[in-house]
This record gives structure tokens, C-alpha cells and sequence, in this order.
């Protein structure tokens, strides 16, 4: 079975500083895993995935993430925050289980983006 | 292309009644997935489908049931709503291939009262 943790469930930081989303992940197989975002009362909106290629993987909106194996992690980054980038975020893992590729969603993390 | 459509966008139920969310999706995707989405929670997958004509359970398949006749369409159906029913439901759907990614519906806010 696969799961994942979302380290923190709010982070504050303000406009033109570092965004860090800490997120840790299991899984028996070696999973894809993904960044999605989501806007107040919006569908979900996929920011970046890894799928076992360059640990280092760029997403949209300048956002990144590192895939580290040793550690179990996949934390999401963005050096300078932006007061569009406050939304739910959400690391996800995909494996495949039956006969599909499912998704296992952390809870979430709220970003705030102070002005 | 418009994508993964849902429609309502909101619905107000009564304990005991049924309604149908309804799925389409307009990029030829073969899989199809339906979440729900509880307040301060992640996504948890109800029901998914990897073809026309089939459908499996997913993580919390109890109290609904969905059927999928084309590959655009995959409505989930609530027979008697409850109110642990409450909760914003999301479809979704992908092709299968490497990284999977999800195409997500705006959501369908309901309201079992």
C-alpha cells in the first residue's frame, strides 16, 4: 500500500520570499508522484509530476520539486512567492493497484502569501 | 477543448432522496475516476472506470454507484442520500500511460440536509 504525508497543513510566507511544501511518501513499487494545486472552489490543476526520470522536476509557475529517494520526500519549492500562488496544495502518489493506476492523496497543505 | 465537465456546480438534497452527478470528458480519454473531497481532507476515489462497460470500487465505493456506457460520459449515482454524503465531488480522467496524469473536473459542491 502506498501513502503520503503532508508535513504541514498551513504555511504563511510572504510575497517575493521562498516557498517550501514538505511532503513524504511510501510505497512498495516505485511510485510516479505528482504536485497538484487548487484554487478556492476550483477543479485541481496538475503543477508537476516525476515519473523516474531527472530527480529535479519543473513544473509550471516557476515551481519545482526534488524526488529523493534515500529520504522518501518530494518537497515542492518556488523561490519567490507570488500573491497568485495562494491555493491548497496537494502531493499525490500513483501506483498501480487492480486495474488502474490510482491516485493517494496527502491532505494538504493551505500556502498563504502575506503582501 | 472544454475538458472534464461537471454539472450541477451545487445541489441541496434531502436525506432519503437520489440524484445523479453527472461526468463527461471531450479528449478520448479511456479512464475515468470520481473522488470526494471532504473539508481539511485529501481526495479519496469512490469508483473508476477503465473502458466503456467497466467499472471498479475504489477507496469508498459504498452509497453510490456509477455505470459507463461511452467513453465520455461516467454519471455517479446516489440511491438514498445521506448526510456523511455532504462533500464536493470531482471527476477525473486520464489516459493510461507513463505518469498518468489526471484531468480534474471544477467539482460538484453537494448538500445532503
Amino acid at each position: 500500500a502506498q501513502s503520503v504525508t503532508q508535513l504541514d497543513s498551513h504555511v504563511s510566507v510572504s510575497e517575493g520570499t521562498p516557498v517550501l511544501l514538505r511532503c513524504n511518501y511510501s510505497s512498495s513499487y516505485s511510485p510516479s508522484l505528482f504536485w497538484y494545486v487548487q484554487h478556492p472552489n476550483k477543479g485541481l490543476q496538475l503543477l508537476l509530476k516525476y515519473t523516474s526520470a531527472a530527480t529535479l522536476v519543473k513544473g509550471i509557475n516557476g515551481f519545482e520539486a526534488e524526488f529523493k529517494k534515500s529520504e522518501t520526500s518530494f518537497h515542492l519549492t518556488k523561490p519567490s512567492a507570488h500573491m497568485s500562488d495562494a491555493a491548497e496544495y496537494f502531493c499525490v502518489v500513483s501506483v498501480f493497484s487492480g486495474s488502474a493506476r490510482q491516485l493517494t492523496f496527502g491532505s494538504g497543505t493551505q500556502l498563504t502569501v502575506l503582501p | 477543448n472544454a475538458g472534464v465537465t461537471q454539472t450541477p456546480k451545487f445541489r441541496i438534497l434531502k436525506i432519503g432522496q437520489s440524484m445523479t452527478l453527472q461526468c463527461t470528458q471531450d479528449m478520448n480519454h479511456n479512464y475515468m475516476y470520481w473522488y470526494r473531497q471532504d473539508p481539511g481532507m485529501g481526495l479519496k476515489l469512490i469508483y473508476y472506470s477503465v473502458g466503456a462497460g467497466i467499472t471498479d470500487k475504489g477507496e469508498v465505493p459504498n452509497g453510490y454507484n456509477v455505470s459507463r456506457s461511452t467513453t465520455e460520459d461516467f454519471p455517479l449515482r446516489l440511491e438514498l442520500a445521506a448526510p456523511s454524503q455532504t462533500s464536493v465531488y470531482f471527476c477525473a480522467s486520464s489516459y493510461e500511460g507513463v505518469g498518468n496524469i489526471q484531468y480534474f473536473g471544477a467539482g460538484t459542491r453537494l448538500s445532503v440536509l
